[in-house]
């Protein structure tokens, strides 16, 4: 809904970094929240972006272009546990409702 | 913290039979949200409360549904003369309703089977 966009899958190495693409509608946005979910769990905040840049939470990180209505999470020195899906999730001003893309399925290889 | 509570956590009823589903949300949280999972559609917002008011239904289905929250420490999510096509995991959140940073923590699900 709302035109939010992510890609269906992704696969990365044990070590290594991957990043999670998000891209959205821009008319009205007013923040936007990455949450994990594994299967058959309920998803788990990560994090909240609402200003352009990079915000540094050590193993995930997040970045914002509201301008292009682009969004990354990044995840560094991948263990095999993050294997999980990765859900964008963009605030409209009607109250705080959340808009989420269809999640990105990552899986981190040995 | 018990964090939000959802029951039952598995349903299966029969094509047009009535489903109830519960949520109690984190206390102090004043407002709540029910969404709807499913491979092909996502998660979809169905419904908020903020402090036990329904505020926003732009997302339920006009017809078979209907959410309430008769006190601030449960709500409900019906759905009657249930169709296969309403099988999904219905999420429950709930958040403290805040400007700005408004975290919402989300429930383990019902998940409902219509045969």
């Amino acid at each position: 809904g709302q035109g939010v966009e992510q890609p269906d899958n992704l696969m990365s190495v044990e070590g290594t970094f991957a990043r999670v693409n998000c891209t959205y509608s821009t008319s009205g946005f007013n923040g936007l929240s990455w949450y994990q979910q594994r299967e058959g769990h309920a998803p788990v905040f990560l994090s909240y972006v609402v200003l352009d840049g990079l915000k540094d939470s050590g193993h995930f990180s997040t970045f914002l272009s509201r301008s292009n209505g682009y969004s990354y999470l990044l995840l560094t020195e991948l263990q095999i546990k993050d294997s999980a899906s990765y859900l964008c999730a963009v605030r409209w001003p009607n109250y705080n409702v959340l808009y989420f893309g269809s999640g990105t399925k990552l899986t981190v290889e040995p | 913290n018990a964090g939000v509570i959802q029951t039952p956590r598995h349903k299966v009823t029969g094509k047009g039979q009535e489903a109830t589903l519960w949520c109690e949300p984190i206390s102090g949280h004043s407002a709540v949200f029910w969404y709807r999972q499913t491979i092909v559609q996502g998660l979809e917002f169905l419904t908020y409360f903020r402090n036990q008011a329904p505020i926003d239904d732009s997302g339920m289905p006009k017809e078979r549904f209907s959410a309430q929250m008769p006190n601030q420490s449960h709500s409900t999510l019906k759905i009657q003369s249930t169709q296969p096509q309403d099988s999904a995991v219905y999420l429950c959140a709930s958040s403290l309703d805040e400007t700005g940073e408004d975290t919402q923590y989300f429930g383990p699900g019902t998940r409902l089977l219509v045969l």
